[in-house]
């Protein structure tokens, strides 16, 4: 099965909102309400941000939103940070595997 | 808090069998409702889902392994293991253990901070 789809890249300047997309098909994203975010930084590992598409765990800003059209699902940053800039992959559970991951997406705080 | 910590081999020759524990500190892997998981990252690349076990022996893996891994639970050691057997070059990467608070629903809230494993003569 493939990879759920995110853009490359995404860029804002600090105070600015940025979405990022990530779209699946109907066995996984648009199929389940089972969406998760997580944020990279280099050389660590991923951090849990958002659960069941627009959850947040306990810690998480809530500058970090999550929502779900269809098939594609969204993360928005509002307030962006300095500290924001790192690789954030989207998640969903499918029936096929348990669990898929994005092919991840760098964001670039200007 | 639950920490989690990732052991074994940084180094496996191709067709041997890759091996990694994951120890569990903090809190029991026993506890209800959690899935314990490993996920792998290759070098400059994305996130790959490898499977997860819960606590009474329930085991789900990804497809894409095509059987080559095993995933156990040792509940006396509070810790679950990860083999791959027959690797190859293309098994290299940082393997992460986590726990899926979700049920195996996607929500690895606690992680490792990750091993990397090379697959080399």
């Amino acid at each position: 099965q493939s990879a759920l789809t995110q853009p490359a890249s995404v860029s804002g300047s600090p105070g600015q909102s940025i979405t990022i997309s990530c779209t699946g098909t109907s066995s996984d994203i648009g199929g389940y309400n089972y969406v998760s975010w997580y944020q990279q930084h280099p050389g660590k590992a991923p951090k849990l941000m958002i659960y069941d598409v627009n959850n947040r765990p306990s810690g998480v800003s809530d500058r970090f939103s999550g929502s779900k059209s269809g098939n594609t699902a969204s993360l928005t940053i509002s307030g962006l940070q300095a500290e924001d800039e790192a690789d954030y992959y989207c998640s969903s559970y499918t029936y096929i595997t348990t669990g898929i991951f994005g092919g991840g997406t760098k964001l670039t705080v200007l | 808090q639950v920490q989690l910590q990732e052991s074994g081999p940084g180094l496996v020759k191709p067709s041997q069998t890759l091996s990694l524990t994951c120890t569990v500190s903090g809190g029991s892997i026993s506890s209800s409702g959690y899935y314990w998981t490993w996920i792998r990252q290759h070098p400059g690349k994305g996130l790959e889902w490898i499977g997860y076990i819960h606590y009474t022996g329930t085991t789900f893996y990804n497809p894409s392994l095509k059987s080559r891994a095993t995933i156990s639970v040792d509940t006396s050691k509070n810790q679950f293991s990860l083999k791959v057997s027959s690797v190859t070059a293309a098994d290299t990467a940082v393997y992460y253990c986590a726990r899926d608070f979700k049920g195996g629903y996607c929500g690895m809230d606690v992680w490792g901070q990750g091993t990397t494993v090379t697959v080399s003569s």
